[in-house]
Formats: structure tokens, C-alpha cells, sequence
């Protein structure tokens, strides 16, 4: 089944680590990717996304993606947390010869200690 | 402000009681979608709508209804609720196609008992 899988459920790391997040997917056409973040108590919001061109892109708050077609892969990297990036993350994708379903992956948790 | 509302934020009901939840949003967009999230399972989507009349089902339908009568607006029905939909709802909207970004509403935490 064509599915987003991300490696990690639960990610705990000190500030100033580096993180990345492994995202996955299974479907054979071409996608558009996402990243989301979830703040406690908040709603998602957009962190990055990639249609084409340069397959690593910037977001906001000094996160990173880089699209690996052969990997099937859009890992999220920040070289260095911070205690405000503990949040819920979300990769997501949109196959492109669909009518424009987002399916997301299962989202990890990630817990910054300072 | 492009916002997405959703109300009410926190509910608590009795298996059975009907209940509406309510999603408007101000960025006339064609889609709008409604999603459940629940712990290791992520975001899964109940139904969505591509424009004014036009609803289909998501991947976890059962249980629930929309309607889609104006544009701004897309319910979400919950004509008997029973303990297994207590869940985190969210709402979202964005622009037709593949090629766009999703507006999410703040969520609407239900607790059925």
C-alpha cells in the first residue's frame, strides 16, 4: 500500500544538538513533499515544502529538507536545536497526478531538553 | 488574517448524542478536508470536499458526515458518536491542486464517554 513512513516516533535531544527527522515514501509517481509542525496545543503549520528544482530546501526557523528521488526520501535536518523546536513533526505528500490528497506520515515527537 | 476556525475547541459528550463541529474559512478555498490525528497513527483524513455539493470519503469515513452548502463552510456530523471517535479533529482548507499549501484549523479536541 502506498503509505509515508517516518523512522522515528520519539525523538528526546539536548539544545544545540543537531537533529534530523527521516521521512519515506512508497509512491512510484511524482510528489510534492511537506513538512508540518505541531506546537503544543497549537494547529499545524508549514515548515517547508518541495514541488522541484533544488532538492534541498530551506523553511522557516533554520530548518532544512533534502529530496532524495532515489531514496524515495525527505529527511528534515536543523544543525542546531533549540528548547522552542520541542513540537510534533509531520511529513506529508501529494502525489502529483492525484486530485491533490495529502497523505501524511505517522509524526514524531520531538522533545528538546535545555 | 488567513485563518481556518473550528469550533468548539474542547468537547465532552455521551455515546449517542449527536454533535456538530463546526470549520469555516476566510481564503475562498475549494478544498477543505477533516482529519483525525490519534497517537502513532499521524493525520488521517475522514472526508474532504472539492468545492460547493462536492464531498467524498477519506480513509476513515465511517462514522461520520459532511455537507458542504457554501463554500466557507464544511461540518463535520457526528449523527451517534460512540467512544472510539474520541480523537483530535482538525480542519483544513487550501487551493486546488498539487502544487499548494494546506491552512489548518486549531483543532478540536472530542472526548466521547
Amino acid at each position: 500500500a502506498q503509505s509515508v513512513s517516518q523512522h522515528n516516533h520519539h525523538v528526546i535531544l539536548s539544545e544545540a544538538a543537531s537533529l534530523e527527522l527521516g521521512c519515506n515514501y512508497s509512491y512510484g509517481g511524482t510528489v510534492n513533499l511537506f513538512w508540518y509542525v505541531q506546537y503544543p496545543g497549537q494547529h499545524l503549520q508549514l515548515l517547508l515544502k518541495y514541488f522541484s528544482g533544488d532538492p534541498l530546501v530551506k523553511g522557516i526557523k533554520g530548518f532544512e529538507a533534502e529530496f532524495i528521488k532515489s531514496k524515495f526520501s525527505f529527511n528534515l535536518r536543523k544543525p542546531s536545536v533549540q528548547w522552542s523546536d520541542t513540537a510534533e513533526y509531520f511529513c506529508a505528500v501529494i502525489l502529483t497526478d492525484s486530485w491533490g490528497k495529502l497523505q501524511f506520515g505517522a509524526g514524531t515527537q520531538v522533545v528538546v531538553t535545555p | 488574517e488567513a485563518q481556518v476556525t473550528q469550533n468548539p475547541r474542547y468537547l465532552i459528550t455521551v455515546t449517542g448524542k449527536k454533535l456538530t463541529v463546526t470549520c469555516s474559512q476566510n481564503m475562498n478555498h475549494e478544498y477543505m478536508s477533516w482529519y483525525r490525528q490519534d497517537p502513532g497513527l499521524g493525520l488521517r483524513q475522514i472526508y474532504y470536499s472539492m468545492n460547493v455539493e462536492v464531498t467524498d470519503k477519506g480513509d476513515v469515513p465511517e462514522g461520520y458526515k459532511v455537507s458542504r452548502k457554501e463554500k466557507r463552510n464544511f461540518p463535520l456530523i457526528l449523527e451517534s458518536p460512540s467512544p472510539n471517535q474520541t480523537s483530535l479533529y482538525f480542519c483544513a482548507s487550501r487551493e486546488p491542486g498539487v502544487n499548494t499549501e494546506a491552512f489548518f484549523g486549531q483543532g478540536t479536541r472530542l472526548t466521547v464517554v
